[in-house]
């Protein structure tokens, strides 16, 4: 069975820091791998998918990375503002196309 | 109104209550989906549709009851919840449900069973 850990579970930064949040899978066969961001009772807004025959996908100042064969993800954020405040998942599919499957997610808290 | 909508936005209920959520996209998707996120655990994947019909019942208990009437509107009918029911749960769409990696997700019904 799939499992996706994130960690931190938390993490409070000063604005303009650049800052790195971590996600691991137990199992490599996956079809892709999606970053979402989550806002206080809100759903979810994708950013970036970064498909298994990929290394990185980049959007702004977001860039994910992708290393199947050890099972881990990382979303770089870049000069973090404020805004970004939010609580972010990650989330595999798996080859055999069934479904998604969710980390924990990791609430990031930026301070002005 | 785009995207994904979903009513009531909250929902207080007891446990002998019934009630009703509805999901409603305006994607021109043919895959919706159910899922429930609680506190401090992952986002679990309760029911799929694919035109129309259900294709993916994650071990749902019976007192969750999901319809859809067609591909544009989602329903969960609840009866008989338990206070381990309360939980923030979120409707999203699909083009197809194989397109798992664009789902757009509505804004979600913060449920509270008392």
């Amino acid at each position: 069975k799939q499992e996706v850990t994130q960690i931190p579970a938390a993490l409070s930064v000063p604005e303009g820091e650049n800052l790195v949040l971590n996600c691991s899978f137990t199992d490599s066969a996956i079809y892709n791998l999606q970053w979402f961001r989550q806002d206080p009772g809100k759903g979810l807004t994708s950013l970036l998918l970064i498909q298994s025959s990929q290394r990185e996908q980049t959007s702004g100042r977001l860039n994910a990375s992708l290393d199947k064969s050890s099972g881990r993800s990382t979303l770089y954020i870049a000069a973090s503002q404020p805004g970004d405040s939010a609580t972010y998942l990650c989330a595999v599919i798996e080859t055999s196309g069934s479904r998604l499957t969710f980390g924990e997610g990791t609430q990031l808290t930026v301070n002005p | 109104e785009t995207g994904v909508t979903q009513t009531p936005r909250h929902l207080v209920m007891g446990m002998t209550n019934k009630k009703s959520l509805k999901c409603e996209q305006h994607l021109g998707h043919n895959a919706m989906y159910w899922y429930k996120q609680s506190a401090k655990k992952p986002l679990e994947l309760m029911f799929v549709y694919n035109f129309k019909e259900q294709t993916e019942n994650n071990s749902v208990p019976s007192r969750f009851s999901p319809e859809c009437p067609n591909s544009s509107h989602l329903f969960l009918h609840l009866h008989t919840l338990q206070p381990e029911d309360s939980a923030l749960y979120l409707c999203a769409s699909s083009p197809t449900a194989l397109a798992l990696g664009e789902q757009y997700f509505g804004p979600g019904t913060r449920l509270t069973v008392t």
